[in-house]
């Protein structure tokens, strides 16, 4: 199975400054198909997770441009360019390029 | 518009055997390319995928729940259904449905289900 490990586990951040969170992966992502089949979900407290971004980069229907995906291969990341309360909540990677693996999640907070 | 829904026991025991639905709108289980996934959360913890199941029947599950799990669907009824046997209090989480898109994206999900094990 694919591991999926984030880092960093907690991140505090002052509103309106950036924010980044990365994934890395035990084996490269790129599926047979050519695509890289990495996306990130928002779980805000007491709410179902959120697709925010697929395919490493591509922001998902309503999801605001401050947030972004890069990468390839097995390291990744997120960036919010600048964080909102409304951005509180648990981050997690995915890959589905083997069945489907999460990270542990990396919780963003305002200090 | 999409929506997904789960439902099923609250509370089950021991032993006992889990049976959640999944009830989809919006979207057709036929749909070429489209599937369903089940994923729990324990409380405080992360997501783990379960298993899927696509418009074609083809059907996938977790590495270390495969004996426990079963998944079907009924496309005329618009619903999943995912099988747990032999339930243990360290299933006591939150199972989620969540849509797979064309792009094996989880592109919408149900608003999940907490089911607690407890004799």
């Amino acid at each position: 199975d694919i591991v999926m490990t984030q880092t960093p586990l907690s991140s505090p951040v002052t509103l309106g400054q950036p924010a980044s969170i990365s994934c890395r992966s035990s084996q490269s992502l790129v599926h047979s198909d050519g695509n890289t089949y990495l996306s990130w979900l928002q779980q805000r407290p007491g709410q179902p997770p959120r697709l925010l971004i697929y395919k490493i980069s591509n922001r998902f229907s309503g999801v605001p441009d401050r947030f972004s995906g890069s990468g390839a291969g097995t390291d990744f990341t997120l960036k919010i360019s600048r964080v909102e309360a409304e951005d509180v909540g648990v981050y997690y990677c995915m890959q589905a390029t083997q069945l489907y693996t999460f990270g542990q999640g990396t919780k963003l907070e305002i200090k | 518009q999409v929506t997904l829904k789960e439902s099923g026991p609250v509370l089950v025991k021991p032993t006992e055997t889990l049976t959640l639905t999944c009830t989809v709108s919006g979207f057709s289980l036929s749909n070429a390319r489209m599937g369903v996934s089940w994923i729990r959360q324990p409380p405080g913890k992360a997501l783990e995928w379960l298993a899927h199941i696509f418009s074609n029947d083809e059907k996938s599950y977790s590495t270390s729940l495969k004996s426990r799990l079963t998944i079907s669907k009924d496309t005329s009824k618009s619903q999943v259904v995912l099988t747990m046997t032999n339930m243990d209090p360290v299933d006591t989480a939150t199972y989620y449905c969540a849509r797979i898109n064309g792009d094996y994206e989880n592109d919408y999900w149900g608003q999940g289900t907490l089911v607690t094990v407890s004799s």
